[in-house]
């Protein structure tokens, strides 16, 4: 089972938007609607900020939003904050034999 | 609040074996998996293998899969990741991380993790 394909980088001045793509297969991201993404600052564990390809756990702000077309799963963060420049990792179920799969990660900067 | 409170750091010789644990502090396991997920050096995560505590079900990612032994105790709600035949590759965090369970369906993200336990792996 091979990652799930991430962008190495993307960035962004305060208060804009961006997306972070997520791409898999149709027996993983394109199977099943249980995408989560991961907010991981250095040195730090990672922490849950969406699951189920576009809930959000309490506490998480509403800037950031995900969705799912296909095999392609996004993460949006709208109102770009210094504090959001991070790691960001998308995870998929894969299946009864593989069951998660994470992405290759995506470095968000903070312009 | 529940929290997973890993051990501490570990040096290990090539060819060896280590043992990390993970103990829900303030909770239990009876509803949840616990996966090992582990980050190399500058490199992303990646999902080693879980462990059903209610059921002492195991599964492992294929690439570890005779490697790695995932075990967990009931009683002390304390979940255990041993890996063997180790080499310096294998040097990296290890993350224990919980995943709710019910009605025998995981759901298939990960709340809560431990804050991880880094191995190192050197002659």
């Amino acid at each position: 089972q091979s990652a799930l394909t991430q962008p190495r980088s993307v960035s962004g001045s305060p208060g804009q938007s961006v997306t972070i793509s997520c791409t898999g297969t149709s027996s993983d991201v394109g199977g099943y609607n249980y995408v989560s993404w991961y907010q991981q600052h250095p040195g730090k564990a990672p922490k849950l900020m969406i699951y189920d390809v576009s809930k959000r756990p309490s506490g998480v702000p509403d800037r950031f939003s995900g969705s799912k077309s296909g095999n392609t799963a996004s993460l949006t963060i709208s109102g770009l904050q210094a504090e959001d420049e991070a790691d960001y990792y998308c995870c998929s179920y894969a299946g009864s034999y593989t069951l998660y799969v994470f992405g290759t990660g995506t470095k968000v900067t903070v312009l | 609040q529940v929290q997973l409170v890993q051990s501490g750091a570990e040096v290990k010789k090539p060819g060896s074996s280590v043992k990390v644990s993970c103990k829900a502090s303030g909770g239990t396991f009876s509803s949840y998996t616990i996966s090992w997920v582990r980050q190399a050096p500058g490199q992303g995560l990646e999902w080693m293998g879980r462990i059903i505590p209610i059921l002492g079900i195991a599964n492992y990612a294929q690439k570890f899969q005779g490697r790695v032994t995932i075990t967990a105790d009931k009683s002390t709600s304390t979940a255990y990741m041993e890996l063997s035949s180790l080499r310096s590759e294998d040097t990296a965090v290890y993350y224990c991380a919980r995943d709710e369970y019910s009605s025998g369906w995981s759901y298939w993200y990960f709340d809560l993790w431990g804050r991880g336990t880094l191995v190192t792996v050197s002659s």
